[in-house]
């Protein structure tokens, strides 16, 4: 049952440039969705979210869209720097009360100096 | 900067015993979770507790676990005969609202 997919397990980029992850869902009652980033042994840190009701949120160097016809949603990181080095998970919750997060399986992003 | 704390970092157990792992949710929090990433998958939603009471559990969540929250800091969750396939890194998190927040995880072994 694979309703929130990340379908690059790995992406390499160089220091400086643009790094977009992608996720794609399949479930139409997500109506919230969370960036987080997971370091070896640590938990996930969460970066960033969006509402279905919207379009576009950025914090500092970090940016995610979201296209609610085609189901998908990215994250931007610009400039990428070496600490970004990390596997990144998009997950997805619905608004019926406060609900369980559903993962996808995470992109391993280096960046590379 | 408040954080989820857990304990231990490492637990190896025997199959078939109990094991108890702990988490402290950031004071303020309300709702409360358990996940587990078995290694090389994705992370998996257990059991979401709000109000002293469980509010929704997954499929993996059978009668051989359970939760608690013994105190006002503590949230807990024990198996009670744990299998080989328990193996993995349990995190707990705990959310005001819609962002949730997760600790540094257990890494628990069942040999």
């Amino acid at each position: 049952d694979q309703q929130v997919k990340q379908n690059s397990p790995s992406l390499s980029v160089q220091e400086g440039r643009i790094s977009i992850l992608n996720c794609d869902y399949t479930n139409s009652m997500f109506d919230y969705f969370l960036w987080y980033k997971k370091y070896p042994a640590e938990g996930p840190t969460f970066l960033i979210s969006i509402s279905s009701i919207k379009d576009k949120n950025e914090d500092g160097r970090f940016t995610v869209f979201l296209n609610k016809s085609a189901k998908h949603l990215s994250l931007h990181i610009v400039p990428s720097q070496p600490g970004d080095s990390a596997v990144y998970f998009c997950a997805a919750r619905t608004n019926f009360g406060n609900e369980k997060l559903t993962f996808g399986t995470g992109t391993r992003l280096t960046i590379i100096p | 900067e408040p954080e989820v704390t857990q304990t231990p970092s490492h637990q190896v157990t025997q199959m078939g015993q109990e094991v108890i792992l702990r988490c402290v949710p950031i004071s303020n929090h309300l709702y409360f979770y358990w996940y587990r990433q078995i290694l090389g998958q994705k992370v998996e939603f257990l059991v979401s507790f709000y109000n002293n009471e469980i509010s929704e559990k997954s499929e993996i969540f059978d009668d051989q676990f359970s939760v608690e929250r013994p105190d006002g800091s503590n949230f807990t969750l024990k198996i009670r005969s744990t299998k080989l396939e328990d193996s993995a890194m349990y995190f707990c998190a705990s959310s005001a609202n819609i962002e949730q927040y997760f600790g540094p995880g257990t890494r628990l072994t069942v040999t």
